[in-house]
């Protein structure tokens, strides 16, 4: 059973548009969400974090989450062909399945954004 | 150097081969992470350390061996790998606890 599941894509908006990603986990107790952008051939780099319940802005960037409904979203305002790119959604795992205090993140598949000029 | 550095970048080794993943850390972490991403695949933790503590996952096959001297360095040692094992590697960092993980650039493996 999958943790945490994205819709795979591809996901294709016009330049400008705002472009919507979506994620849901299956742990109720997860505490903390992550946003990931990964470049083709590249390392997944952190654009978002959110750790309560609604809305996270930073610039382009909003970050949403519902706790009640297992929830989180990005949404891209303004879209340009360099946010193309395969968008991950992290979440970091309850504290009972860590050693010590270390916490690990469990990660969805990635959504693959175009953003067509 | 900063951030997370993975070496090497890129590495084709035959099935008998014994060969190590190097990563080092400046961002003054105490935990450190190795995932492997194959692809349409989501990332999968392989190991954790923390503190000089292993957590790992049971899936993972015993030709891989992880190695943790200090908090800013950590090793993949691989030995006798099937072609399925070909993926990229990546490792990262955090501080114990909190927030997300910074990743280093990977090194792209191929079992051959």
């Amino acid at each position: 059973q999958k943790e945490v599941e994205q819709n795979s894509g591809p996901l294709s908006v016009p330049e400008g548009a705002i472009a919507s990603l979506n994620c849901t986990y299956s742990d109720r107790v997860s505490q903390s969400f992550f946003w990931y952008r990964q470049y083709s051939g590249k390392s997944p780099e952190l654009i978002m974090s959110i750790y309560s319940n609604g809305d996270k802005e930073d610039g382009r960037f909003t970050a949403q989450l519902n706790k009640a409904s297992q929830y989180v979203s990005l949404l891209i305002r303004d879209s340009q062909p360099s946010d193309s790119a395969t968008y991950l959604c992290a979440v970091k795992g309850p504290p009972e399945r860590t050693s010590g205090s270390a916490r690990q993140l469990t990660f969805g598949s990635g959504t693959q954004l175009t953003v067509l000029p | 150097e900063t951030g997370v550095t993975q070496t090497p970048r890129h590495l084709v080794m035959g099935m008998t081969n014994k060969k190590s993943l190097k990563c080092e850390q400046h961002l003054g972490h105490n935990a450190m992470y190795w995932y492997k991403q194959s692809a349409k695949k989501p990332l999968e933790l392989m190991f954790v350390y923390s503190l000089e503590e292993r957590v790992e996952n049971n899936s993972v096959p015993s030709r891989f061996s992880p190695e943790c001297p200090n908090s800013s360095h950590l090793f993949l040692h691989l030995h006798t790998l099937q072609p399925e094992d070909s993926a990229l590697y990546l490792c990262a960092s955090s501080h114990r606890g909190q927030g997300g993980y910074t990743f280093g650039s990977g090194t792209r493996l191929t079992v051959v």
